[in-house]
């Protein structure tokens, strides 16, 4: 099975910060990986699909991006409706699997 | 509007069975593969079922192949994931998710609380 490894496991940083949020795929995926926002009582709410593709009504500071097995999210200009756990989820072959998250918190 | 309702879920004892059901709308469902996901309390995201849009290619997660079947009603816009021989480990919050093709799972739903417990 494909394993996606996700770093940091938590973080917090200020208001207006950029933060990079990454996920290291154990096989190649090509661009088959999506990144979701997971608020406590809320479905996960898709936010890049296909390594860089906002999702609908995504705001544009975030963004995705891929190197080789790696891949990122990015969030330019953090701010507090931000707070959240994000999941990497790659979708090339089954078992799908998802990365364990990121705790992204405030500073 | 894209809408994924789950209903189904609720207490039961370890070894029983429960089927949990996920009513579409907004779209042709039949025209798109669904996913069950799950996340057990306290713990991560776990992906564990696909169907595709006629049935035809079904996956399982290791963690419930043999136990669980999902299966879909493309007629009354349904998709189903009939639960047995339960564990405590299948205790989470199950989501039924669209698969949107390229997107991956794209619509999901609010999702159904199962807890196997004696």
């Amino acid at each position: 099975d494909i394993q996606l490894t996700q770093s940091p496991s938590s973080m917090s940083a200020s208001l207006g910060d950029r933060v990079s949020l990454t996920c290291q795929s154990s096989q190649g995926i090509g661009n088959y990986l999506s990144w979701y926002q997971h608020k406590p009582g809320k479905p996960p709410k898709p936010m890049i699909y296909y390594a860089t593709n906002l999702a609908d009504g995504v705001p544009s500071r975030f963004s995705g991006s891929r190197s080789g097995s790696d891949y990122s999210l990015t969030i330019s200009s953090l701010e507090s409706e931000d707070t959240a756990i994000y999941y990497c989820l790659q979708y090339d072959e089954y078992p799908n699997t998802f990365g364990a998250g990121t705790k992204l918190e405030l500073k | 509007e894209v809408q994924l309702v789950e209903s189904g879920g609720g207490l039961v004892q370890p070894g029983r069975s429960l089927k949990l059901s996920c009513l579409a709308s907004g779209f042709t469902f039949s025209n798109y593969g669904m996913n069950w996901i799950r996340q057990a309390p306290g713990k991560g995201l776990e992906w564990v079922a696909s169907i595709s849009s006629s049935s035809s290619y079904i996956y399982y997660a290791d963690t419930v192949k043999g136990r669980f079947t999902i299966s879909r009603d493309n007629a009354k816009n349904t998709l189903y994931l009939q639960m047995t021989s339960l564990r405590s480990e299948d205790t989470a919050l199950y989501y039924c998710a669209r698969d949107g093709g390229l997107p991956g799972p794209d619509y999901w739903g609010q999702g159904v609380m199962v807890t196997v417990s004696s």
